[in-house]
Protein backbone atom coordinates (compact mmCIF):
# COMPACT_ATOMS: atom_id res chain seq x y z
CA UNK A 1 0.00 0.00 0.00
CA UNK A 2 1.02 3.78 -0.84
CA UNK A 3 1.42 5.29 2.35
CA UNK A 4 3.08 7.84 5.08
CA UNK A 5 3.14 7.51 8.66
CA UNK A 6 4.22 9.86 10.63
CA UNK A 7 5.34 9.58 14.26
CA UNK A 8 7.36 11.26 17.08
CA UNK A 9 4.47 14.16 18.15
CA UNK A 10 4.12 14.76 21.69
CA UNK A 11 3.54 17.17 24.39
CA UNK A 12 6.51 19.05 25.27
CA UNK A 13 7.50 22.52 26.70
CA UNK A 14 8.44 26.30 25.16
CA UNK A 15 12.08 26.01 24.22
CA UNK A 16 12.22 22.18 23.65
CA UNK A 17 12.86 19.90 20.74
CA UNK A 18 11.14 17.06 19.07
CA UNK A 19 11.87 14.80 16.23
CA UNK A 20 9.13 13.85 13.72
CA UNK A 21 9.31 10.54 11.44
CA UNK A 22 7.75 9.80 8.14
CA UNK A 23 7.76 5.90 7.30
CA UNK A 24 6.93 5.74 3.19
CA UNK A 25 5.89 2.78 1.69
CA UNK A 26 4.57 1.65 -1.66
CA UNK A 27 6.67 3.45 -3.77
CA UNK A 28 10.48 4.37 -4.98
CA UNK A 29 10.84 6.88 -2.18
CA UNK A 30 14.37 8.30 -3.72
CA UNK A 31 12.10 9.75 -6.57
CA UNK A 32 10.21 11.93 -4.97
CA UNK A 33 10.75 15.45 -3.38
CA UNK A 34 9.41 14.84 0.71
CA UNK A 35 7.76 17.58 2.57
CA UNK A 36 5.96 18.66 5.87
CA UNK A 37 3.03 20.89 6.13
CA UNK A 38 0.82 21.84 9.56
CA UNK A 39 -1.91 23.24 10.72
CA UNK A 40 -3.09 24.28 13.83
CA UNK A 41 -5.99 23.58 15.94
CA UNK A 42 -8.71 24.67 13.83
CA UNK A 43 -6.18 26.92 11.28
CA UNK A 44 -5.61 26.56 7.95
CA UNK A 45 -2.25 25.06 6.47
CA UNK A 46 0.84 25.99 6.64
CA UNK A 47 4.27 24.92 4.93
CA UNK A 48 7.10 24.10 6.79
CA UNK A 49 9.65 22.60 5.07
CA UNK A 50 11.06 20.67 2.00
CA UNK A 51 13.88 18.52 0.80
CA UNK A 52 14.80 16.97 -2.35
CA UNK A 53 14.78 13.76 -3.60
CA UNK A 54 18.38 13.21 -3.14
CA UNK A 55 18.73 15.26 0.36
CA UNK A 56 21.11 17.84 -1.16
CA UNK A 57 18.05 20.72 -1.28
CA UNK A 58 16.04 21.82 1.77
CA UNK A 59 13.80 24.81 2.42
CA UNK A 60 12.15 26.55 5.02
CA UNK A 61 9.14 28.63 5.92
CA UNK A 62 10.20 32.11 7.44
CA UNK A 63 8.59 31.24 10.46
CA UNK A 64 10.91 27.57 11.36
CA UNK A 65 13.93 28.84 9.91
CA UNK A 66 16.95 28.55 12.02
CA UNK A 67 15.42 26.11 14.27
CA UNK A 68 13.84 22.81 12.11
CA UNK A 69 15.93 20.87 10.03
CA UNK A 70 14.73 18.29 7.63
CA UNK A 71 16.48 15.40 6.26
CA UNK A 72 16.20 11.95 4.85
CA UNK A 73 17.49 8.70 5.40
CA UNK A 74 16.99 6.14 2.15
CA UNK A 75 18.19 3.35 3.38
CA UNK A 76 14.65 3.56 5.59
CA UNK A 77 12.75 5.50 3.30
CA UNK A 78 11.86 7.76 6.37
CA UNK A 79 11.99 11.79 6.12
CA UNK A 80 12.55 13.73 9.37
CA UNK A 81 12.23 16.80 10.80
CA UNK A 82 14.33 18.32 13.66
CA UNK A 83 12.89 20.57 15.51
CA UNK A 84 14.42 23.11 18.07
CA UNK A 85 13.36 26.63 20.62
CA UNK A 86 9.80 24.90 19.85
CA UNK A 87 7.11 28.08 20.57
CA UNK A 88 3.60 28.20 21.40
CA UNK A 89 2.94 28.82 17.93
CA UNK A 90 4.57 25.36 16.94
CA UNK A 91 1.63 23.80 18.57
CA UNK A 92 -0.18 21.60 15.01
CA UNK A 93 -0.55 18.53 13.50
CA UNK A 94 2.44 17.83 11.39
CA UNK A 95 1.47 16.58 8.07
CA UNK A 96 4.37 14.60 5.97
CA UNK A 97 3.29 14.99 2.09
CA UNK A 98 5.08 13.34 -0.97
CA UNK A 99 6.01 15.58 -4.42
CA UNK A 100 6.26 13.74 -7.45
CA UNK A 101 8.87 16.28 -8.64
CA UNK A 102 12.59 15.59 -7.61
CA UNK A 103 14.21 19.03 -7.33
CA UNK A 104 12.21 21.81 -5.03
CA UNK A 105 10.99 24.57 -7.23
CA UNK A 106 8.47 25.69 -9.40
CA UNK A 107 5.46 23.55 -10.12
CA UNK A 108 5.55 21.04 -7.27
CA UNK A 109 2.43 19.47 -5.84
CA UNK A 110 1.45 17.08 -2.94
CA UNK A 111 -0.31 14.33 -4.44
CA UNK A 112 -0.08 11.76 -0.67
CA UNK A 113 -0.50 12.78 2.84
CA UNK A 114 0.38 11.34 6.08
CA UNK A 115 -2.82 11.32 8.69
CA UNK A 116 -0.14 13.40 10.73
CA UNK A 117 0.96 13.70 14.40
CA UNK A 118 0.63 16.04 16.79
CA UNK A 119 3.11 18.46 18.50
CA UNK A 120 1.66 20.23 21.35
CA UNK A 121 3.88 22.72 22.79
CA UNK A 122 2.59 23.77 26.41
CA UNK A 123 4.47 24.78 30.02
CA UNK B 1 7.26 35.90 0.43
CA UNK B 2 3.97 34.98 -1.97
CA UNK B 3 0.77 35.75 -0.27
CA UNK B 4 -2.41 33.78 -1.27
CA UNK B 5 -5.86 35.56 -0.40
CA UNK B 6 -8.67 33.42 -0.68
CA UNK B 7 -12.29 34.48 -1.33
CA UNK B 8 -15.05 33.45 0.13
CA UNK B 9 -13.33 32.74 3.40
CA UNK B 10 -16.70 30.54 4.05
CA UNK B 11 -20.28 29.98 1.81
CA UNK B 12 -23.17 28.10 1.59
CA UNK B 13 -24.74 26.37 -0.74
CA UNK B 14 -27.28 23.51 -1.66
CA UNK B 15 -26.82 19.94 -3.53
CA UNK B 16 -26.98 20.77 -7.58
CA UNK B 17 -25.31 24.70 -7.11
CA UNK B 18 -22.36 25.71 -8.95
CA UNK B 19 -19.54 26.56 -6.68
CA UNK B 20 -16.85 29.08 -7.26
CA UNK B 21 -13.86 29.72 -5.26
CA UNK B 22 -10.95 32.61 -6.17
CA UNK B 23 -7.55 32.70 -5.44
CA UNK B 24 -5.76 35.95 -5.38
CA UNK B 25 -1.72 35.86 -5.69
CA UNK B 26 0.44 39.00 -4.57
CA UNK B 27 2.25 38.43 -7.85
CA UNK B 28 2.49 36.34 -10.69
CA UNK B 29 3.23 32.54 -10.12
CA UNK B 30 2.69 31.73 -13.94
CA UNK B 31 0.60 28.35 -14.17
CA UNK B 32 1.77 26.95 -10.52
CA UNK B 33 -1.78 26.87 -8.88
CA UNK B 34 -3.01 23.72 -7.08
CA UNK B 35 -6.51 23.04 -5.34
CA UNK B 36 -6.75 20.97 -2.19
CA UNK B 37 -9.98 19.11 -0.35
CA UNK B 38 -10.30 18.77 3.62
CA UNK B 39 -12.87 17.03 5.26
CA UNK B 40 -13.60 17.86 8.84
CA UNK B 41 -11.16 15.18 10.84
CA UNK B 42 -9.39 14.16 7.11
CA UNK B 43 -6.15 14.62 5.83
CA UNK B 44 -6.01 17.13 3.04
CA UNK B 45 -6.31 15.33 -0.72
CA UNK B 46 -4.95 17.06 -3.98
CA UNK B 47 -7.87 17.77 -6.89
CA UNK B 48 -6.18 20.03 -9.51
CA UNK B 49 -2.78 21.01 -10.15
CA UNK B 50 -1.02 23.43 -12.51
CA UNK B 51 -4.25 25.44 -12.85
CA UNK B 52 -6.15 22.83 -14.47
CA UNK B 53 -5.44 19.56 -14.41
CA UNK B 54 -7.52 17.33 -12.57
CA UNK B 55 -5.27 15.03 -9.90
CA UNK B 56 -5.79 11.00 -10.40
CA UNK B 57 -9.30 9.92 -9.83
CA UNK B 58 -10.85 13.38 -8.93
CA UNK B 59 -14.73 13.93 -10.87
CA UNK B 60 -14.77 16.18 -13.65
CA UNK B 61 -17.14 18.20 -11.89
CA UNK B 62 -14.16 20.12 -10.29
CA UNK B 63 -12.29 22.60 -12.64
CA UNK B 64 -9.70 24.90 -12.00
CA UNK B 65 -8.87 28.63 -14.52
CA UNK B 66 -6.80 31.33 -14.47
CA UNK B 67 -3.16 32.69 -14.68
CA UNK B 68 -0.66 34.86 -13.22
CA UNK B 69 -2.51 36.46 -9.85
CA UNK B 70 -6.03 35.52 -10.75
CA UNK B 71 -7.50 31.84 -10.27
CA UNK B 72 -10.83 29.58 -10.32
CA UNK B 73 -11.85 27.01 -8.57
CA UNK B 74 -15.22 25.46 -9.25
CA UNK B 75 -17.56 22.92 -8.62
CA UNK B 76 -20.06 22.40 -11.38
CA UNK B 77 -22.87 20.58 -9.42
CA UNK B 78 -22.26 20.62 -5.87
CA UNK B 79 -22.90 16.72 -4.68
CA UNK B 80 -23.44 15.90 -1.06
CA UNK B 81 -19.73 14.58 -0.63
CA UNK B 82 -18.55 17.97 -1.48
CA UNK B 83 -19.03 20.06 1.41
CA UNK B 84 -15.36 20.29 2.79
CA UNK B 85 -12.88 23.15 3.23
CA UNK B 86 -10.96 23.94 0.12
CA UNK B 87 -7.39 25.55 -0.33
CA UNK B 88 -5.21 27.25 -2.64
CA UNK B 89 -1.40 26.73 -2.81
CA UNK B 90 1.05 28.39 -5.06
CA UNK B 91 3.99 26.15 -6.14
CA UNK B 92 6.03 29.41 -7.89
CA UNK B 93 7.96 29.34 -4.58
CA UNK B 94 10.07 32.25 -3.55
CA UNK B 95 10.88 30.80 -1.76
CA UNK B 96 8.41 28.08 -0.55
CA UNK B 97 4.61 26.88 -1.31
CA UNK B 98 2.43 28.93 0.89
CA UNK B 99 -1.23 28.37 1.10
CA UNK B 100 -4.59 30.40 0.93
CA UNK B 101 -6.32 30.46 4.04
CA UNK B 102 -9.01 27.90 2.97
CA UNK B 103 -12.74 28.28 1.30
CA UNK B 104 -15.08 26.18 4.22
CA UNK B 105 -18.36 25.39 1.99
CA UNK B 106 -21.42 24.39 3.81
CA UNK B 107 -24.40 23.38 3.15
CA UNK B 108 -27.27 25.97 2.94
Amino acid sequence: EVQLVESGGGLVQPGGSLRLSCDASGFVFSSFSMHWVRQAPGKGLEYVSGISSNGGTTNYANSVKGRFSISREKSKSTVYLQMGGLRLEDTAVYFCARDPHRLLGPGGYFDLWGRGTLVSVSS
Amino acid sequence: DIQMTQSPSSLSASVGDRVTITCQASQDIFKYLNWYQQKPGKVPKLLIYDVSNLATGVPSRFSGSGSGTQFTFTISSLQPEDFAVYYCQQSDNLPTPTFGGGTKVEIK
